[in-house]
């Protein structure tokens, strides 16, 4: 079965701090992707980055990145220069590589920086 | 880019009642869209996947009587609760999977639906 856990479950910080939420994951398949959500108080989910796992080439946008540890099932996620507007509930998830592609999310971080 | 319709985005009823959510997929084909519960302060959790023209495939747990999934074409999935109780009360989401789907984004969500059961 496919398990994601994000431990954090709050964090706050203050403006201009960098943050880095955890992810972990279990699978058995050898393929699967992982992504990374934010649902912001209004509620909808919104995309940030879907890595597939034999890519495991770090990446980085804007203020974001990501490291993914294939050897650690990990698939952290950092912002630089939190700003309030990062205020928002963050989500790791995980899929199968083919078939229906269910998304399996872990609990949440909810992330709160101050001004 | 893609664009997921959900309708309501909140509605309030009393128990007994029975709440349709359209999902909608605006400008993409979807054979396939998934439909999700979040209490507050909790994760997603899957409760079904929706497949055009077959019956929808629930979770573990999740009463396929009580929770009604209609997915007619290719750019509309229903659920409905049926005659929905306060604990039915949650914010419900839908995902359509695109048939071309995007280089990293195969989903869509929906803007998702605040149930209220009085």
């Amino acid at each position: 079965a496919q398990k994601v856990t994000q431990a954090q479950t709050e964090i706050s910080v203050v403006e201009k701090e960098d943050v880095t939420l955890d992810c972990v994951y279990e699978t058995r398949d050898t393929t699967y992707y992982l992504f990374w959500y934010k649902q912001p108080p209004s509620g909808e989910l919104v995309f940030l980055i879907r890595r597939n796992s034999f890519d495991e080439q770090n990446e980085i946008s804007g203020r974001y990145s990501w490291n993914f540890q294939k050897s650690t099932s990990s698939f952290n996620f950092t912002i630089t220069a939190s700003q309030v507007v990062d205020s928002a509930v963050y989500f790791c998830a995980l899929s199968e590589f083919q078939g229906a592609q269910k998304l399996v999310f872990g609990q949440g971080t909810r992330l709160t920086i101050n001004p | 880019g893609a664009v997921v319709s959900q309708h309501p985005s909140w509605v309030i009823c009393k128990s007994g009642t029975s709440v349709k959510i359209e999902c909608r997929s605006l400008d993409f084909q979807a054979t396939t869209m998934f439909w999700y519960r979040q209490f507050p302060k909790q994760s997603l959790m899957l409760m079904a996947t929706s497949n055009e023209g077959s019956k929808a495939t629930y979770e573990q747990g999740v009463e396929k009587d009580k929770f009604l999934i209609n997915h007619a074409s290719l750019t509309l999935s229903t659920l409905t609760v049926t005659s929905a109780h306060p604990e039915d009360s949650s914010f419900y989401i839908c995902s359509a999977r695109d048939l071309l789907p995007l280089a990293n984004q195969p989903q869509h969500f929906g803007d998702g639906t605040r149930l209220s059961i009085l």
